[in-house]
């Protein structure tokens, strides 16, 4: 088990480019959430998926913003036209089965740090 | 919505209590707790659910009141290495996966 891995972990790009982040989750979760985290506050919802379906997006999420879970295994989360607002680090996440426990814990990446220009 | 944690941040000697609360306006489920030092991701450090089962850290820990919508997590006998960010983040209900994150409290332990 090599836990939750991103890629690429750091992305500098000018505005107005497009950008796509992977995640690869721990093998066995089929929950895998994507989180954005700027300095000094908390990570804020995007969105999640269990198995390849998307059952939830934040409103905040502007059409921009887009993620697929293709046969419920790796995850990419694409940002289009980017703005200097989304520089942040964006968190990919996986979580065991969900079971009596409901949101199970929550196994976070590394992260890809976005900058853009 | 965001839960409301508190204090901001803490400064504490090795070996001293410390308690941080975490306060929501809407029903909870669950409560989980994070811990993430500076350049790391956020690791998981306690979950605890509606009705009172809890699973976690065996050195940290945590109380959740349904009623006030409230969690607490006690670090006792603090260590150097508690020093972090900790973070609580509350889910509505066991039929969603959504998790929402507080805004977060510093911690440093000084020798």
């Amino acid at each position: 088990d090599t836990g939750v891995s991103q890629d690429p972990r750091h992305k500098i790009t000018k505005r107005g480019q497009n950008v796509t982040f992977r995640c690869d989750p721990i093998s066995e979760h089929n929950r895998l959430y994507w989180y954005r985290q700027t300095l000094g506050q908390g990570p804020e919802f995007l969105t999640y998926f269990q198995n390849e379906a998307q059952l939830e997006k934040s409103r905040l999420l502007s059409d921009r913003f887009s993620a697929e879970r293709p046969k419920g295994s790796f995850s990419t989360l694409e940002i289009q036209r980017t703005e200097q607002g989304d520089s942040a680090m964006y968190l990919c996440a996986s979580s065991s089965p969900v079971g009596p426990l409901g949101t199970g814990e929550l196994f976070f990446g590394e992260g890809s740090r976005l900058t853009v220009l | 919505q965001q839960p409301v944690q508190s204090p901001q941040a803490v400064i504490l000697r090795e070996g001293e209590d410390a308690v941080i609360n975490c306060s929501s306006s809407k029903a909870l489920y669950s409560v989980h707790w994070y811990r993430q030092k500076h350049g790391e991701a956020p690791v998981f450090l306690m979950i605890l659910l509606k009705g009172g089962e809890q699973k976690g850290h065996e050195k940290i820990s945590a109380s959740f009141n349904e009623k006030k919508q409230q969690s607490s997590l006690y670090l006792t006998a603090s260590q150097l290495s508690y020093s972090g960010t900790y973070f609580c983040g509350t889910g509505p209900s066991s039929n969603t996966g959504k998790l929402i994150f507080g805004q977060g409290t510093t911690l440093q332990v000084k020798p």
